[in-house]
């Protein structure tokens, strides 16, 4: 089946100007996390939607950063009044969470590129 | 909280060469811990994992086991090809479902 899709691919945007960024998780899949990241750094967590709830916010780096998920399915990352330092890969991932288990294979999309100038 | 401590790159080997790369694990609980790689230009996908103390993930010629003792998951492999170029990732899950991973280690294989 399909995997995780991103788009768009690819954004140039001006500094503050808003941007939205989605992501179309695996089916069935029931759990989306958002990631960025940045130029020679790891993967820093952003959000992660348990459904259309999203019981951790904590790596939202500021109050311009927002997620919804909706149905369950499709999540929308959006970012307010842009500035240069949030230029990055934008990653989404989804997975199958079984009840309490820490077993939790995530499957990736292949990204968004923001770029602001 | 949690968190992934991973060998610095970048590593640069010759073809057929020993690799390491060294992880370690913090965390209260008892995690499931990944290695997952990036290939140029693609996306990240999951090489090998390991749920439990003692476990042995493998895949690809990979390897890494789960030590609670010593609360790592070095990624081995005994003999790297130029393919194997690549990021490599080492990540956590607890039990509250969230996912820390490490910096990344850049490794190029050099023929």
């Amino acid at each position: 089946g399909a995997g995780v899709s991103q788009s768009p691919s690819n954004k140039v945007t001006e500094k503050g100007k808003d941007v939205e960024l989605r992501c179309d998780p695996i089916s069935g899949h029931t759990a989306l996390y958002w990631y960025r990241q940045s130029l020679g750094q790891g993967l820093e967590f952003l959000i992660y939607f348990q459904g259309n709830s999203a019981p951790d916010k904590s790596g939202l780096p500021s109050d311009r950063f927002s997620a919804e998920r909706t149905g369950g399915s499709v999540s929308t990352l959006t970012i307010q009044r842009t500035q240069q330092e949030d230029s990055a890969v934008y990653l989404c991932a989804s997975s199958f969470l079984q009840g309490l288990s820490s077993y939790n294979e995530q499957f990736f999309g292949p990204g968004t590129r923001l770029t602001v100038l | 909280g949690d968190s992934v401590t991973q060998m610095e790159g970048p590593v640069t080997l010759s073809e057929e060469a020993f690799l390491t790369i060294n992880c370690t694990y913090t965390a209260t609980g008892y995690p499931s811990l990944f290695w997952y790689v990036q290939y140029p230009g693609e996306g990240l996908q999951l090489l090998l994992k390991a749920t439990k103390a003692d476990d042995k993930g493998s895949n690809k010629g990979f390897e890494a086991t789960y030590r609670k003792e010593t609360t790592s998951f070095h990624l081995e492999k005994g003999s790297v090809q130029v393919s194997d170029s690549a990021v490599y990732f080492c990540a956590l899950s607890d039990r509250n479902n969230d996912m820390r991973f490490g910096a990344g280690t850049r490794l190029t294989v050099k023929p």
